[in-house]
């Protein structure tokens, strides 16, 4: 697609239930992103998808919190047992990478317009 | 290890007068530096990026920021704001140019009063 596509845009859902975000990022690219952002703070990396490769989980906050990308494309992230600190936006990015090191133009994230989470 | 601080949770400016979004970081080695910017119900877009090539980097929409290193700073200015200027914007670093390890700043809401 044109771009980084997210849904729901808006999830309320019961402290305790379990929530699904999906991410549809831009073809092609091979690089996808999870990041969070709460209210009143900058964006928090939750996880790194990059090919075929073993993701980097070093920023989900517990193990409540889960990712997977099917395909290489659609990526979910799943939120079990959902507490109230849990409430956010959660944003998806991507990005074509490139030679390793290098930021270059096309190796710059492109963000969807996040899914806002209200956990009750 | 990279942070970033932005200096200003809200900032106000009158259309057409100079808008200046202040950022400082933190890093180890020298910095690849971006700004982003978010509407309103819009994912974020770079404004602009810093990648040693020059200190001062020009981005979109006639916003441009200058690299100091005796300051660590990496401010965002306007010379004459504009009402579709009213965003978030968010100053971002990295210290490894890899995009898995960009850490971003707290965010400073623009708003422009007519």
């Amino acid at each position: 697609g044109a771009g980084v596509s997210q849904s729901p845009s808006n999830k309320v859902t019961e402290k305790g239930k379990d929530v699904e975000l999906r991410c549809d990022p831009i073809s092609g690219h091979t690089a996808l992103y999870w990041y969070r952002q709460s209210l009143g703070q900058g964006l928090e990396f939750l996880i790194y998808f990059q090919g075929n490769s073993a993701p980097d989980k070093s920023g989900l906050p517990s193990d409540r919190f889960s990712a997977e990308r099917t395909g290489g494309s659609v990526s979910t992230l799943t939120i079990q047992r959902t507490q109230q600190e849990d409430s956010a936006v959660y944003l998806c990015a991507s990005s074509q990478t490139l030679a390793r090191g290098l930021f270059s133009g096309a190796n710059v994230l492109t963000f969807g317009a996040g899914s806002r989470l209200t956990v009750l | 290890a990279q942070s970033v601080t932005q200096l200003g949770s809200h900032v106000s400016v009158s259309e057409g007068a100079l808008v200046l979004l202040r950022c400082n970081y933190s890093s180890s080695v020298p910095p690849y530096l971006f700004w982003y910017v978010q509407y309103p119900n819009q994912g974020l877009q770079l404004l602009l990026k810093y990648t040693s090539a020059a200190t001062l980097v020009k981005g979109i929409n006639g916003f441009e920021a200058e690299f100091k290193k005796s300051e660590t700073s990496f401010h965002l200015t306007k010379p004459s704001a504009h009402m579709s200027d009213a965003a978030e914007y968010f100053c971002a670093v990295s210290e490894s140019g890899s995009a898995r390890q960009l850490t971003f700043g707290s965010g400073t809401q623009l708003t422009v009063l007519p």
